[in-house]
């Protein structure tokens, strides 16, 4: 089966650090994404890791560890703009192509 | 992010009629896919194109169908629309490694 869990709320403090949790067990592995959704918006492309290790791109870093099927994303300098959803999702074969299987998303509400 | 848009971006209908969403995309890219986002759940795939009518199935495809004739355009019809089909509907494509989003579409099945 395929199975991705995130926290489904948390709440933070403007200007602090975040880090948000995600892990799988999936039926092969290809990638592992996160993205921002606003609400009542499409969600947008924050990272991608496919060797274990951190990422950082400005404000935000991402995480991966494939032998234990986990990966964080870390928000530095919170602003009340990074109050959204965080959706983690796993790049998967399937067929003779690839599929994202996505988990439920992370509410992340921001407190000045 | 890519240029994709959708039509409608709001529809109400009622239990039984069909309805038809379209994807617009401007990037030429090949892949596109059509999504279902409901509370408490992930981002579903109902169904994928790899290309001018080459289509397959995603995991919640029952009740719906696909057509691409051009590469820029994807429509999703809903058969015979029932309540539990009410959600919001995103299309992506891909470019590279990466699926750019659509808008969405809210829809309401009365």
């Amino acid at each position: 089966g395929q199975n991705i869990d995130q926290p489904t709320e948390m709440t933070a403090t403007e200007g602090a650090i975040v880090q948000i949790n995600c892990t799988y067990q999936t039926s092969g592995f290809n990638g592992l994404f996160w993205y921002q959704q606003h609400a009542g918006e499409a969600p947008t492309f924050l990272s991608y890791n496919v060797l274990d290790g951190l990422e950082e791109k400005g404000r935000f870093s991402s995480f991966l560890s494939r032998s234990k099927g986990y990966s964080y994303l870390l928000l530095k300098e919170l602003q009340m703009k990074d109050s959204a959803s965080y959706l983690c999702a796993v790049r998967v074969p399937m067929d003779s192509n690839y599929q994202l299987i996505w988990g439920a998303g992370t509410k992340l509400i921001i407190k000045p | 992010d890519a240029g994709i848009t959708q039509s409608p971006r709001h529809k109400v209908t009622e239990t039984g009629t069909p309805v038809t969403l379209r994807c617009h995309q401007t990037e030429n890219h090949r892949y596109m896919y059509w999504y279902r986002q409901d509370p408490g759940h992930g981002l579903r795939l109902i169904h994928y194109s790899y290309g001018v009518k080459d289509t397959d199935k995603g995991e919640v495809s029952d009740g719906y169908s696909v057509s691409r004739s051009k590469t820029e355009d994807f429509l999703l019809t809903l058969e015979s629309a029932t309540s539990s089909q009410t959600s919001v509907y995103f299309c992506a494509t891909r470019g590279g490694e990466t699926q750019y989003f659509g808008p969405g579409t809210r829809l309401l099945v009365l």
